[in-house]
């Protein structure tokens, strides 16, 4: 079965310092794309970052970076210097080539103590 | 350019009561997706639409029925509404039927089942 795992439901973390939330998944697929998003409380999903399977360089949007170990099949996101609006839910969410389907994890909520 | 727009926001019914979900995208996208979340569980696929003309079920599509009406709009209807039903509804696009590209959310609309 293809999974995601986000064994973390809750982490808290002190403004300006820096947090990961980790993302496991369970594939015996190669070819696929990985995606971090950000449920604030508006409810709206925001894509926070994405990495491509076959791209060995972790991808990093300003503060935000990921830790990609195909082999381990894990996704950690990282932010530095947290700021009160960082504080959100976070999906952690894989896609196959070829195919339409997203599977998400159950999702890590962040909060950022001031 | 409002993107994925959903209505209602909110809705309250009865068992046994119908209702029909309405999303709408103007970003020209060719994929839509009907998500429920749930406490708990993440993100759940009900339906997909890869394009204009096609559906396909998700992880948990009984209890729902979908139209893809046109390119911009994708409905999702409760024909017999149970309390399982209760939870948040969020409509997403997708440009490209292939590749990487991320999925535009709607704000979601709560439902709620007596």
């Amino acid at each position: 079965a293809q999974t995601v795992t986000q064994s973390q439901p809750e982490m808290s973390v002190q403004e300006a310092e820096t947090v990961t939330l980790s993302c496991t998944y369970d594939t015996s697929e190669s070819d696929y794309y990985l995606f971090w998003y950000k449920q604030p409380p508006s409810r709206q999903m925001i894509l926070v970052i994405r990495q491509e399977a076959y791209k060995q360089q972790n991808a990093t949007e300003n503060r935000f970076s990921v830790n990609f170990q195909k082999a381990a099949k894990s996704f950690s996101l990282k932010i530095s210097d947290s700021q009160l609006g960082d504080a959100a839910m976070y999906f952690c969410a894989i896609l196959f080539s070829g195919t339409y389907k997203y599977i998400f994890g159950t999702g890590t909520r962040l909060k950022v103590l001031a | 350019n409002a993107g994925v727009t959903q209505t209602p926001k909110f809705q309250v019914l009865k068992t046994g009561q119908s209702m029909t979900l309405q999303c709408a995208q103007d970003m020209n996208h060719n994929s839509m997706y009907w998500y429920r979340q749930d406490p708990g569980m993440g993100l759940r696929l009900i339906y997909y639409s890869a394009s204009e003309g096609t559906t396909d079920k998700g992880e948990v599509p009984n209890g729902y029925n979908v139209s893809r009406l046109n390119k911009r709009e994708f409905s999702l209807r409760l024909e017999s509404a149970a309390p399982s039903q209760t939870s948040v509804y969020f409509c997403a696009s997708r440009e490209l039927a292939g590749g990487s590209s991320e999925q535009y959310f709607g704000p979601g609309t709560r439902l709620t089942v007596t």
